[in-house]
């Protein structure tokens, strides 16, 4: 178990309904990156953030949005929900902000119908 | 822009024999590259990782080897167990503009049976 918690686990919405989803790091990382897994892909980078700021963002429309509070803890908002939105949502966190120490949580299932 | 292709799966074995997963990539300067594992209902967990030309990373009993010349980075193991049965994800790490972020293949699902 990494030590980074998801919640909830699973989701049902409907279209054009918005979402927030959670993250909590692991103890002592300071810098938080969500991924989006479409079924039988891989994940797709969303953004990151670092010390409360994003630093740096993915292919994704401005209706998927972030924040990272002082405790390092994170939410992924997603506004107008489409059905295209259906995945499962990943963060993952690390102290460096250097991948080769990137700690996935177990996701979030999110279903839009 | 970079991007990872790995073979696609599911690709089904029986125990202790020998696996290989493909993976080519593309990228504007030079990667650190990685395997990570997803078992059901879990999140990614890495398997190993390589920074530079002809490293090799290996752990439990997996070996990949950063080839700069052919772009690959294919996953071997000698002899799987059904314990290895997951969905294997290549990905490579570039800082560029959208900072540090993964970009990962599709995923190769393998399965072993007894």
């Amino acid at each position: 178990e990494t030590g980074v918690t998801q919640s909830p686990t699973h989701l049902i919405k409907t279209r054009g309904q918005q979402v927030t989803l959670r993250c909590s790091s692991q103890s002592g990382h300071n810098t938080v990156s969500w991924y989006q897994q479409a079924l039988g892909q891989g994940p797709q980078f969303i953004f990151q953030y670092y010390r409360e700021e994003e630093n740096g963002r993915g292919n994704f429309p401005p209706r998927f949005s972030g924040l990272q509070f002082p405790n390092y803890s994170s939410e992924l908002n997603v506004n107008a929900l489409e059905l295209d939105d259906s995945a499962l949502y990943l963060c993952a966190s690390s102290s460096t902000g250097a991948n080769e120490k990137l700690f996935f949580g177990s996701g979030t299932q999110l279903s839009v119908l | 822009g970079d991007s990872v292709t790995q073979m696609e799966g599911p690709v089904t074995l029986s125990e202790e024999a020998f696996l290989t997963i493909n993976c080519t990539y593309t990228a504007t300067g030079y990667p650190s590259l990685f395997w990570y594992v997803q078992y059901p209902g879990e999140g990614l967990q890495l398997l190993l990782k390589a920074t530079k030309a002809d490293d090799k990373g290996s752990n439990k009993g997996f070996e990949a080897t950063y080839r700069k010349e052919t772009t690959s980075f294919h996953l071997e193991k000698g002899s799987v167990q059904v314990s290895d049965s997951a969905v294997y994800f290549c990905a490579l790490s570039e800082i560029n503009n959208a900072g540090n972020m993964l970009t990962f293949g599709g995923g190769t699902r393998l399965m072993v049976k007894p």
